[in-house]
């Protein structure tokens, strides 16, 4: 079955310790994506990836870090989690071909940091 | 600069009846203009993307959208709604290419029996 996992899908940690949410597909896309959720403001890219070790910034990167060292795998990374970082976080990754830019959601990890 | 407008937070509809839910969009370039549907405690799902062609195109679970140039819109309509089309709507919109999606704010559609 086609899918995005992401790992873990809740998390509550406190301010500043490093916490690392991962996300894998299965469907060989080159393209990934990191989204965070916020009532009121719809979904913003934090960052993407064109493919392995390509990684660029998104609309919201500040406070993040990525990672593209396998073609599956797009791990988010917050080095130093703040409150305003409390949010529900959404992995994608894009198909190309026939069934073109199709984003493939993972089922989301919802981040509170106290 | 690309932008999504979603004007309503929510639609409520009764069940049976065509549903329409708006969306706006500005961006230089063709646009790549996709929907997305999202269920309490899920991720989104796709539900149909106009790149080029006819302008009605349809979609997943009897969805379909119209895009006009003129206006710069792309609403999303169903002829007769359902229960279970109860969800968060999402309109995204992306210059040149299907990649680098930017999303409007999303509207509630509450269908009622």
């Amino acid at each position: 079955e086609a899918q995005v996992t992401q790992n873990p899908r809740y998390l509550i940690t406190v301010t500043g310790k490093k916490l690392t949410v991962t996300c894998s597909q299965n469907m060989n896309h080159e393209y990934m994506s990191w989204y965070r959720q916020d009532p009121g403001l719809g979904l913003r890219q934090i960052y993407y990836s064109m493919n392995v070790e390509v990684t660029d910034k998104g609309d919201v990167p500040e406070g993040y870090k990525v990672s593209r060292k396998e073609k599956r795998n797009f791990p988010l990374i917050l080095e130093s989690p703040s409150p305003n970082q409390t949010s529900l976080y959404f992995c994608a990754s894009t198909s190309s071909g026939e069934s073109s830019y199709e984003q493939y959601f993972g089922p989301g990890t919802r981040l509170t940091v106290t | 600069a690309q932008s999504v407008a979603q004007p309503e937070d929510q639609v409520n509809v009764a069940e049976g009846n065509p549903l329409t839910v708006k969306c706006t969009y500005s961006v230089s370039g063709n646009p790549y203009l996709f929907w997305y549907v999202q269920y309490p405690n899920r991720g989104l799902q796709f539900l149909l993307k106009y790149i080029t062609g006819d302008n009605l195109v349809k979609g997943s679970y009897g969805f379909e959208a119209e895009f006009n140039k003129s206006q710069t819109s792309f609403h999303l309509k169903k002829p007769s709604a359902l229960v279970s089309d109860s969800a968060l709507y999402f309109c995204a919109v992306s210059p040149y290419s299907g990649y680098a999606l930017n999303f409007g704010k999303g509207t509630s559609l509450l269908v009622t029996p």
